[in-house]
């Protein structure tokens, strides 16, 4: 079993609709979790990170962690074409070693 | 500085040859970290500095990996007699605390070995 799971996709949403991107974690010791977007031939750029279970909103952006289903997700509101990218989920665990999953991509089609 | 610096963007070396890649993490940022990704895959770890000192190195192929941060110097990671398979993006993030604190990425330096 991988560390951090992602469904590879691609994702296709329409412009406007909501993207939901989804993550799961092996180790229940796990203490932060973040969310970066990746575009191609680029670096991870951070979006968002939660620390704590419940939801965490900024913008269009809405990360939700439920730690005792070891799952969390990325929300993303009225999709524009520029959201499309690869997105990571990244946790955190052992004091500061960051794991990633294989990352989502997401196309957004206008 | 305000974000993560690495150099060179771009390095070809042919296999055998050592490699040299370098990053200037955010100035105050206490902790760096270097990923590999190849082909667009997975982030695979391979070490951690808190400052000066190795944190956690449990991702590195010691027989031709090493890799140092020095007080009043960029961060170093070097590839001795580089094969085929090191071909990759390598990236340096840095972070300014331990515990889950968030780490901002370098643009990466692409790694071409033929």
């Amino acid at each position: 079993q991988k560390e951090v799971e992602q469904n590879s996709g691609p994702l296709s949403v329409p412009e406007g609709a909501i993207a939901s991107l989804n993550c799961t974690y092996s180790d229940r010791g796990s203490q932060s979790f973040f969310w970066y977007r990746q575009y191609s031939g680029k670096s991870p750029e951070l979006i968002m990170f939660i620390y704590s279970n419940g939801d965490k909103e900024d913008g269009r952006f809405t990360a939700q962690l439920n730690k005792a289903s070891q799952y969390v997700s990325l929300l993303i509101r009225d999709s524009q074409p520029s959201d499309s990218a690869t997105y990571l989920c990244a946790v955190n665990w052992y004091g500061n070693k960051l794991v990633f999953g294989a990352g989502t991509i997401l196309r957004v089609k206008s | 500085g305000e974000e993560v610096a690495q150099t060179p963007k771009h390095l070809v070396r042919g296999e055998g040859q050592k490699a040299k890649l370098y990053c200037a993490p955010i100035k105050g940022h206490s902790y760096v970290f270097w990923y590999q990704q190849v082909l667009k895959n997975e982030f695979k770890f391979l070490i951690s500095f808190q400052n000066e000192n190795v944190f956690d190195e449990t991702g590195m192929p010691k027989e031709r990996f090493s890799a140092k941060c020095l007080p009043n110097s960029p961060c170093s990671l070097e590839i001795q007699a580089t094969k085929l398979e090191d071909s990759a993006v390598y990236f340096c993030a840095s972070s300014p605390g331990q515990g889950g604190t968030e780490a901002f990425f370098g643009q990466g330096t692409r790694l071409t070995v033929v």
